[in-house]
């Protein structure tokens, strides 16, 4: 079945630093790719997602980007703040399944 | 907007007991799902439900049960807790396989 992987598993930068997560899956049927932010004692939070029909995709200060060839996605996150610190998911779901495949998540602390 | 409430917020139990952990959701979503996650991996699926009544197993079903009695909530049951055990048990709900939107957390101790 599907295998998802996500690198690194932590990230510690200085506040206004950018950052980059990067997620690989195996499965070459995946067709959608939600990422969600879960901030320590908060509910798992949708950021954003990207289609395999999609290369790039932007929302203020995240920008994610999709390679079909090579099966791989880069969450980039700009200008961090405090508040970006979190366990940051990536994940795929195939055509007709509804089975959401996670990575293990990549701890970001971002200091001030 | 809607949401997506966990009862209880924390479980504790003893080994072997059998615990039900509900969830509730207003979104009027037909799919809703259980996870486990545990501390250093990422969420692991283990029942869904497409809608009322159905129920589809995932990859972490061994030791559970579930059930799905009307559309708007989906129960998870561990059937014998595990000594030592300590995760924290997720709903979500969806429209068929798209984006997910979780709840707070179940978070299950077993002394």
């Amino acid at each position: 079945g599907e295998q998802v992987e996500q690198l690194p598993s932590s990230l510690i930068v200085q506040e206004g630093a950018s950052v980059l997560i990067n997620c690989s899956y195996t499965d070459s049927a995946s067709v959608y790719f939600p990422w969600y932010k879960q901030e320590p004692g908060k509910r798992l939070q949708f950021i954003i997602d990207i289609r395999s029909n999609m290369e790039r995709k932007q929302n203020q200060r995240l920008t994610l980007l999709f390679d079909k060839k090579t099966k791989h996605l880069s969450l980039h996150i700009t200008a961090t703040q405090p508040g970006d610190s979190a366990i940051y998911f990536c994940s795929a779901i195939s055509s007709g399944s509804w089975q959401l495949i996670f990575g293990s998540g990549t701890q970001l602390t971002v200091m001030p | 907007g809607g949401i997506i409430t966990q009862t209880p917020k924390f479980l504790i139990g003893q080994e072997g007991q059998k615990l039900t952990l509900k969830c509730q959701q207003n979104f009027n979503h037909d799919t809703m799902y259980w996870y486990r996650q545990d501390s250093g991996k990422g969420l692991r699926l283990i029942y869904y439900s497409i809608t009322e009544n159905d129920l589809q197993k995932g990859d972490l079903s061994e030791g559970y049960d579930a059930s799905r009695e009307k559309k708007s909530s989906f129960s998870l049951t561990v059937t014998s807790a595990q000594k030592n055990e300590m995760a924290v048990f997720l709903c979500a709900s969806s429209i068929e396989g798209d984006t997910q939107y979780f709840g707070p957390g179940t978070r299950l101790l077993v002394l």
